[in-house]
């Protein structure tokens, strides 16, 4: 049965960058041929999806947020990561990890989510 | 950008009545590449609808999608005690973007 699993910290200074994990089990991410994503909710955005990554390393990124973020797999350990640069009070948000059917598609099973919160 | 538009913003229902919510796409989403998700509080979105119409893996026949183009519906046929939530619809016909949800209350 396939899970994922977000890791990270949940309170990252502005300016600097927010860094999360997301742990997948149940499926090899190196043997499936589906894409892997993150996307973010917060009250006053809603829902945004932020990039997606293949485990050879083709990515997808929100045209809004690409210059900010790199997303990135490690098929040894079965996870992938996020990277968003220069966070400010913009960003805090709940990130969510998911599987994406298709490349920047739909998401079909999705991680329980963690906080971020960017502040001093 | 793709804008989608949902309405009602919130939908007042009983148990056993029927729910239509709506989703309008500031233009064509290509293929009707359309999905609906279900968020309860606390929880992630669960996929309900992909394709405007292909139920997921284990939605409820209860649960169904139609339209096309710029226009899409989500129907509940009968509400259950579990369906009061929060329902997103979702365009991945170009770089995906979600509507911004409505809220399915008890009456």
């Amino acid at each position: 049965q396939l899970q994922l699993q977000e890791s990270g910290p949940g309170l990252v200074k502005p300016s600097e960058t927010l860094s999360l994990t997301c742990n997948v089990s149940g499926v090899s991410i190196s043997g499936s041929n589906f894409y892997w994503a993150w996307i973010r909710q917060s009250p006053g955005r809603g829902l945004d999806w932020i990039a997606s990554i293949y485990y050879t390393g083709s990515t997808y990124y929100n045209p809004s947020l690409k210059s900010r973020v790199t997303i990135s797999v490690d098929t040894s350990k079965n996870q992938f990561s996020l990277k968003v640069n220069s966070v400010t009070a913009a960003d805090t948000a709940v990130y969510y990890c998911a599987r994406d059917r298709g490349g920047s598609y739909y998401f079909d099973n999705w991680g329980q989510g963690t906080l971020v919160t960017a502040s001093s | 950008e793709i804008v989608l538009t949902q309405s009602p913003g919130t939908l007042s229902l009983s148990p056993g009545e029927r729910a239509t919510l709506s989703c309008r796409a500031s233009q064509s989403v290509t293929s009707n590449y359309l999905a609906w998700y279900q968020q309860k509080p606390g929880q992630a979105p669960r996929l309900l609808i992909y394709g405007a119409s292909s139920r997921a893996t284990g939605i409820p026949d209860r649960f169904s999608g139609s339209g096309s183009g710029t226009d899409f519906t989500l129907t509940i046929t009968r509400l259950e005690p579990e369906d009061f939530a929060v329902y997103y619809c979702q365009q991945y016909g170009s770089s995906p973007t979600f509507g911004q949800g409505t809220k399915v209350e008890i009456k």
